[in-house]
């Protein structure tokens, strides 16, 4: 059972560099989520997608885009890193809403440092 | 719009002692809570929620939670702690709606004292 997979598991980013972090879920859910961890912060959410084709802001946009060509594919695009995105990263799907209790499959994440 | 308040960082229990983690969340309307885990190296995984109907919810791993609305907390328990209980703990809320998102607190690191 993949469940949800990221790619790549570590990166290190040069100040300035772009990158794609890649998503893919196995479940065929509509929902799916970006969001960062910082030490103390908790999850803040980057991006969200409600069905293929269809992307929205979260918490924390600035500096990042998404596409959702597909249903089981979510990249996140850094196009300027900046050290400010130095973070781990996550990405989440659901079959239903998380406002209708919607249970969230998280992937390993992506630990990313821009230097 | 919603929040989620988690005192502390971190919380040390011994093996076989009672684990209690504590929440408080503010919503305008009824909430949606939930308890997630994060096992170290690894991304969340629910243990909990609670939507509507009884309000003692029962977990994964022996772990419960209680939806007290005049107190607006979602306290997470369990009886007896076990080595590999010891974990990130996220408590998090949504606003009842399909297009609705989470909101997560800041996370209770858990250690267990053999």
């Amino acid at each position: 059972n993949a469940g949800v997979t990221q790619t790549p598991k570590f990166r290190i980013l040069k100040i300035g560099q772009s990158m794609t972090l890649q998503c893919t879920q196995d479940m065929n859910h509509n929902y799916m989520y970006w969001y960062r961890q910082d030490p103390g912060m908790g999850l803040k959410l980057i991006y969200y997608s409600v069905g293929a084709g269809i992307t929205d802001k979260g918490e924390v946009p600035n500096g990042y885009n998404v596409s959702r060509s597909t249903t089981e594919d979510f990249p996140l695009r850094l196009e300027l890193a900046a050290p400010s995105q130095t973070s781990v990263y996550f990405c989440a799907s659901s079959n239903l809403g998380q406002g209708v209790g919607g249970k969230a499959f998280f992937g390993q994440g992506t630990r990313l440092t821009v230097v | 719009a919603q929040s989620v308040t988690q005192l502390g960082s971190h919380v040390s229990v011994s093996e076989g002692a009672l684990v209690l983690l504590r929440c408080n969340y503010s919503s305008s309307v009824p909430p949606y809570l939930f308890w997630y885990v994060q096992y170290p190296n690894q991304g969340l995984q629910l243990l909990l929620k609670y939507t509507t109907g009884a309000t003692l919810v029962k977990g994964i791993n022996g772990f419960e939670a209680e939806f007290k609305k005049s107190e607006t907390s979602f306290h997470l328990t369990k009886p007896s702690a076990h080595m590999s209980d010891a974990a990130e703990y996220f408590c998090a809320v949504s606003d009842p709606g399909a297009n609705s998102k989470l909101t997560f607190g800041k996370g209770i690191t858990l250690s267990v004292r053999p």
